[in-house]
């Protein structure tokens, strides 16, 4: 099957830093690439979605100012968490999808915690 | 508009006996419906998908679900229960055509007893 690698799996930053975590799919094209976050014992909640060449469309409540996406390729889409704070702790995950195709293959996943 | 229900947040039940995690939808649209695990920590498999093609639909490690438009329902069974079944697992639901994100039922945590 098709394999998305996100990276890093996890990451410790200080309070006040960015982080960027990135999302290559490395066998297919992904027309469509999402970035998620789940909090502890929670479902995974949609953050944005990003098509290749366009900017990202962020859902409600979610600062774009404050999590930059970025989707050059159509295999990398990067997410970057700016000026983290402690709340901003939590597990991302981005899943990518080919055009005509309705499954979605996810990247491992990104532990990040702020200090 | 699109949402999923997971019935149960939490089963529990003892190696070697039946599972069912269940899982109810709404959909605009004629539906794709999925069934991910999740193991600690980790990122999401894919267990099975539904895609408008037969309504029992068989997956990975001996799952299985089965589509019931009339009811709603997708929900997820195997016959008998593995230590290594202990996962949480979220059903999903996305529309067949189009770019749209998936969207998360809240998950079911799948407790499994030797």
């Amino acid at each position: 099957g098709a394999v998305v690698s996100q990276h890093p799996s996890w990451v410790i930053c200080k309070s006040g830093t960015s982080v960027k975590i990135e999302c290559r799919s490395l066998d297919f094209q992904a027309t469509t690439m999402f970035w998620y976050r789940q909090f502890p014992k929670q479902s995974l909640m949609l953050m944005a979605t990003s098509n290749e060449g366009s900017k990202a469309t962020y859902e409600q409540g979610v600062e774009k100012d404050k999590f930059l996406i970025n989707h050059a390729s159509l295999t990398l889409s990067t997410l970057t968490v700016t000026s983290a704070h402690p709340e901003d702790s939590s597990f991302y995950i981005c899943s990518a999808k080919v055009r005509g195709n309705t499954e979605a293959f996810f990247g491992q996943g990104t532990r990040l915690t702020v200090v | 508009a699109q949402s999923v229900t997971q019935l149960d947040s939490h089963v529990s039940v003892s190696e070697g006996t039946p599972v069912l995690l269940r899982c109810n939808y709404s959909s605009s649209y004629s539906p794709s419906l999925f069934w991910y695990v999740q193991h600690p920590n980790k990122g999401l498999q894919l267990l099975l998908k539904y895609t408008s093609a037969a309504t029992l639909v068989k997956g990975i490690n001996g799952f299985e679900a089965e589509f019931k438009k009339s009811e709603t329902s997708f929900h997820l069974t195997k016959p008998s229960a593995h230590m290594s079944d202990a996962a949480e697992y979220f059903c999903v639901v996305t529309p067949l055509m189009g770019r749209r994100a998936l969207t998360f039922g809240s998950g079911t945590r799948l407790q499994v007893q030797p």
